[in-house]
């Protein structure tokens, strides 16, 4: 059974502040990992993919990669009350029918 | 990114009744595209997984004779709701990608079902 764990928060930052949100995944022949970000009330929107290890930088959002870890994390800088948001982390697998599987997400609040 | 779109975005129906939504990307040619369900501050739930052409497969306790899904394009995926009840009433999310471990997947808009 493929997990993937997050941290249901909610995860409360000051505005500007850095947010880092973090998740970690049971097989360890993941290979494509995603964060999306979940408002209430609508459907998640993609706002990273990583593949390999290390950071990968897009605007405020940074994601990072540990395999032998397993982890992955997404930091998000300044961060803005418009952020407040569920995140919602996503991996894939090689093999079988390639359903990513999502965590339950964490929700994060950005208060001014 | 591309560009899945969902409908109706939100319909309300009587109880007994089916309600069919849409699926397209618009796009790119998704050969698989999934539906999830998601209740009030839970998570989504996958429901079951469609390839282009062939039947779905369903996670376990979702029941295929009232979640009837059609795939019968490369663009196109449809669920109906077969003889909805309000317990029935939720978010109805699809989502479609190119098969493929690195590729990612793309959500439509969403449907709220609400039956009366």
């Amino acid at each position: 059974q493929k997990e993937v764990e997050q941290n249901s928060g909610p995860l409360s930052v000051p505005e500007g502040a850095i947010a880092s949100l973090n998740c970690t995944y049971s097989d360890r022949v993941s290979q494509s990992f995603f964060w999306y970000r979940q408002y209430s009330g609508k459907s998640p929107e993609l706002i990273m993919s990583i593949y390999s290890n290390g950071d990968k930088e897009d605007g405020r959002f940074t994601a990072q990669l540990n395999k032998a870890s397993q982890y992955v994390s997404l930091l998000i800088r300044d961060s803005q009350p418009s952020d407040s948001a569920t995140y919602l982390c996503a991996v894939n697998t090689p093999g079988g029918s390639y359903i990513p599987t999502f965590g339950r997400g964490t929700s994060l609040i950005v208060h001014p | 990114g591309a560009v899945v779109s969902q409908h109706p975005s939100w319909v309300i129906c009587k109880s007994g009744t089916s309600v069919k939504i849409e699926c397209r990307s618009l796009d790119f040619q998704a050969t698989t595209m999934f539906w999830y369900r998601q209740f009030p501050k839970q998570s989504l739930m996958l429901m079951a997984t469609s390839n282009e052409g062939s039947k779905a497969t369903y996670e376990q306790g979702v029941e295929k004779d009232k979640f009837l899904i059609n795939h019968a394009s490369l663009t196109l995926s449809t669920l109906t709701v077969t003889s909805a009840h309000p317990e029935d009433s939720s978010f109805y999310i699809c989502s479609a990608s190119i098969r493929g471990v690195n590729t990612e997947a793309f959500f439509g808009q969403g449907t709220r079902l609400t039956v009366v």
